[in-house]
């Protein structure tokens, strides 16, 4: 098993150009989430998909839109990159949104805008 | 709302030296605990967690937590670094009504030969 992979690995942007982070699980996960790492402050979490077909804003939604495809992908929007978007987009997927539940996290995508 | 709060942005330990991370939480209820670890280039993988029962819990790699509510912590130790232990380590909490995560700042660790 793959477990969580994500692409592009590493991308870069002008501002106001838009992209799309891709994520995919491979563990049969009900959950899904997309949070950013910037240095100094952890990981904050952008959008989260508790099951197939929902997808709710966590703590830093502004300029981001998810789509949850379907129960193995959940991919991440940037509609107009501005540069306080430079950051490490990681994915993660959990079986279900349970308390306590472990959350498995991809590798990351590096993305700086100029 | 949840709030955590690592003591210590660098720790640098000599290698077969004790490590100790410290990981201070705020909540009105007793929450639910996490530490992950990240190498370099990687993705975070779960070193262990505390939801009920014994305080003390044990993790991958000779890690181990201790979960004290009375002074709100769970601080991460392992007695001997190893050169493989040089990572970024985070503590993260939720509360028992909400099963979304909140993560610390980070500890990042190295540990000299």
């Amino acid at each position: 098993n793959a477990g969580v992979t994500q692409t592009p690995k590493f991308q870069v942007l002008k501002t106001g150009q838009s992209m799309t982070l891709q994520c995919a699980q491979d563990m049969n996960h009900n959950s899904m989430y997309w949070y950013r790492q910037d240095p100094g402050m952890g990981l904050r979490l952008i959008y989260y998909s508790a099951s197939e077909g929902t997808t709710d804003k966590g703590e830093v939604p502004n300029g981001y839109n998810v789509s949850r495809l379907n129960k193995r992908e959940f991919s991440l929007r940037l509609e107009s990159a501005a540069p306080s978007q430079t950051s490490v987009y990681f994915c993660a997927s959990s079986e279900w949104a349970g308390i306590g539940e472990t959350q498995y996290f991809g590798p990351g995508t590096r993305l700086l805008v100029l | 709302a949840q709030s955590v709060t690592q003591l210590g942005s660098h720790v640098s330990v000599s290698e077969g030296a004790l490590v100790l991370l410290r990981c201070n939480y705020s909540s009105s209820v007793p929450p639910y605990l996490f530490w992950y670890v990240q190498y370099p280039n990687q993705g975070l993988q779960l070193l262990l967690k505390y939801t009920t029962g014994a305080t003390l819990v044990k993790g991958i790699n000779g890690f181990e937590a201790e979960f004290k509510k009375s002074e709100t912590s769970f601080h991460l130790t392992k007695p001997s670094a190893h050169m493989s232990d040089a990572a970024e380590y985070f503590c993260a909490v939720s509360e028992m009504n909400d099963y979304k995560l909140s993560f610390g700042a980070g500890t990042t660790v190295t540990v000299r030969a």
